[in-house]
C-alpha cells in the first residue's frame, strides 16, 4: 500500500526555520518525482517544490524561491523541506505529492502537516 | 505566469450533472489535470491527461479540454462530491505546475 506521511511541522516564529520530512513507503521511492503543495487558510493550492527521482533537478515557486530548500534521501525513502526566513504567509497545510515526471499528474497525496508562522 | 481561472462556487442538486470550467489562454494545448479536497483531507485525483480517470474513480467523473476551457463533469452528482476542485497544468515557460484557484461544489 503505497503510503506517504508528512512530518515537522508546528509553530514557528516569523524569520524562523523549520524542517518538514516526508516518509514514504510501499513504492519505490527512487522511482519518483517529488512536490511538495500547500494550502493556506482559505485559499487554494499552491505548487511550491519539485525534486527529480535522483535529486539533480529542482524548482521551486517564486514565493519561496531561496527561503526554502528541498531534498531527498533514497536510501531513507524519505523527502525534505527546509524552510527558512519563515513569514506569516507561509502558514498552511504541507503536502508532499508524487509525479512521474515534473510535467505529469501528483497522482498520490500525504495527509499534510500544519505549519503555522505567528510571533 | 500562466494563469487558471476558476469559478469559486458551484451548486447542483442531488441526481443532476454539475460542470465546473478552467479557462486558460489555449489551454486546449495543454494537458489538464483534477484534484478533488474534502473538507479536512488530502486533494486525490480525479482527472489527469485531460480524459483519464485514475483507478477507483467512478465513470461519473469525466473531463474535456479545448480552446480555452477545460471542463471536469460530474454526473447523477452525490452528496459525497461535495468538496473543493482544482484543476491543474504545467507551464513550460516557468518550469512550475499551476493550479487553478478552485471551486467549491456545493450539494444542495
Amino acid at each position: 500500500e503505497v503510503q506517504m506521511v508528512e512530518s515537522g511541522g508546528g509553530l514557528a516564529q516569523p524569520g524562523g526555520s523549520l524542517r518538514l520530512s516526508c516518509a514514504a513507503s510501499g513504492f519505490i521511492f527512487s522511482g519518483y518525482e517529488m512536490n511538495w503543495v500547500r494550502r493556506a487558510p482559505g485559499e487554494g493550492l499552491e505548487w511550491i517544490s519539485y525534486i527529480s527521482g535522483h535529486g539533480t533537478t529542482r524548482y521551486y515557486a517564486d514565493s519561496v524561491k531561496g527561503r526554502f530548500t528541498i531534498s531527498r534521501d533514497n536510501a531513507e525513502n524519505s523527502l525534505y523541506l527546509q524552510m527558512d526566513n519563515l513569514r506569516a504567509d507561509d502558514t498552511a497545510i504541507y503536502y508532499c505529492a508524487r509525479s512521474t515526471n515534473p510535467t505529469t499528474e501528483l497522482d498520490f497525496w500525504g495527509r499534510g502537516t500544519l505549519v503555522t508562522v505567528s510571533s | 505566469s500562466y494563469v487558471l481561472a476558476q469559478p469559486p462556487s458551484v451548486s447542483v442538486a442531488p441526481g443532476k450533472t454539475a460542470r465546473i470550467t478552467c479557462g486558460g489562454n489555449d489551454i486546449g494545448r495543454k494537458s489538464v489535470n483534477w484534484y478533488q479536497q474534502r473538507p479536512g483531507l488530502a486533494p486525490i485525483l480525479v482527472i489527469y491527461y485531460d480524459t483519464d480517470r485514475p483507478s477507483g474513480i467512478p465513470e461519473r467523473f469525466s473531463g474535456s479540454n479545448s480552446g480555452n476551457t477545460a471542463t471536469l463533469t460530474i454526473s447523477r452528482v452525490e452528496a459525497g462530491d461535495e468538496a473543493d476542485y482544482f484543476c491543474q497544468v504545467w507551464d513550460s515557460d516557468t518550469d512550475h505546475r499551476v493550479f487553478g484557484g478552485g471551486t467549491k461544489l456545493t450539494v444542495v
